[in-house]
């Protein structure tokens, strides 16, 4: 089986752009969670789709969005994006509550 | 506000040591208690996991104990070996809502 795919791999962005990012899970997961990764803050739970609906959100700005598509596939947005959103944005895929969650090789993100 | 604490923060044992990395939690809502690791420039990979239910797990080298009224868990890696100096990180979750601890970066010399 196909791993966790995260697209692009790295992105460089500007102040105020915004930015999206995207996350094939493995084939049958229908849980798709993103965590942002900094040398500073370390993991922390950005939000979590299941069958199209987000089901848990952590303690992020607004600025901070996703979706999911009826494939599974994940997409992450971020509005205006700050010096602060330099980070490694990791998506995991699980078949469902407390399976295995499977990272993916996350992108890297850095705003100049 | 962090509800996973991680010590210590980095560990240095020699090939063949006992490796021990212990977190705390402050939510009793939390069901689930995975330990991961992380290479430099991957994604973590869940090492082994563990429910309030039990007080310990063992994998080959890896084990978790449990402590449900101290609300914490630790991860023993026995005969620590070179490839295991990576990141490792524990967390607990409610309905796949994680929070992680800090990370503890393990080096394990030959």
């Amino acid at each position: 089986k196909a791993g966790v795919t995260q697209t692009p791999r790295y992105l460089i962005k500007t102040r105020g752009q915004q930015v999206t990012l995207s996350c094939s899970p493995i084939s049958g997961h229908r849980s798709v969670s993103w965590y942002q990764q900094t040398p500073g803050q370390g993991l922390q739970f950005l939000f979590e789709y299941f069958s199209e609906t987000q089901r848990n959100k952590g303690n992020f700005p607004g600025r901070f969005s996703g979706r999911q598509f009826s494939n599974s596939r994940s997409e992450m947005n971020v509005s205006t994006l700050e010096l602060g959103d330099s980070a490694l944005y990791l998506c995991a895929s699980s078949a469902g509550v407390h399976n295995e969650q499977f990272f993916g090789p996350g992108t890297r993100l850095t705003v100049l | 506000q962090q509800q996973v604490k991680q010590s210590p923060q980095s560990l240095i044992v020699q090939k063949g040591g006992i490796s021990i990395i212990n977190c705390a939690y402050e939510n009793t809502a939390f069901d689930y208690f995975p330990w991961y690791q992380q290479f430099p420039g991957k994604g973590p990979a869940l090492l082994i996991a563990i429910r309030p239910d039990v007080s310990e797990k063992k994998e080959g080298r890896f084990t978790i104990s449990f402590n449900k009224s101290a609300k914490q868990f630790s991860l023993h890696i026995m005969d620590s070996q070179p490839g295991d100096s990576a990141t490792y990180f524990c967390a607990a979750s409610i309905s796949n809502d994680m929070r992680f601890g800090a990370g503890t970066r393990l080096t394990v010399k030959p």
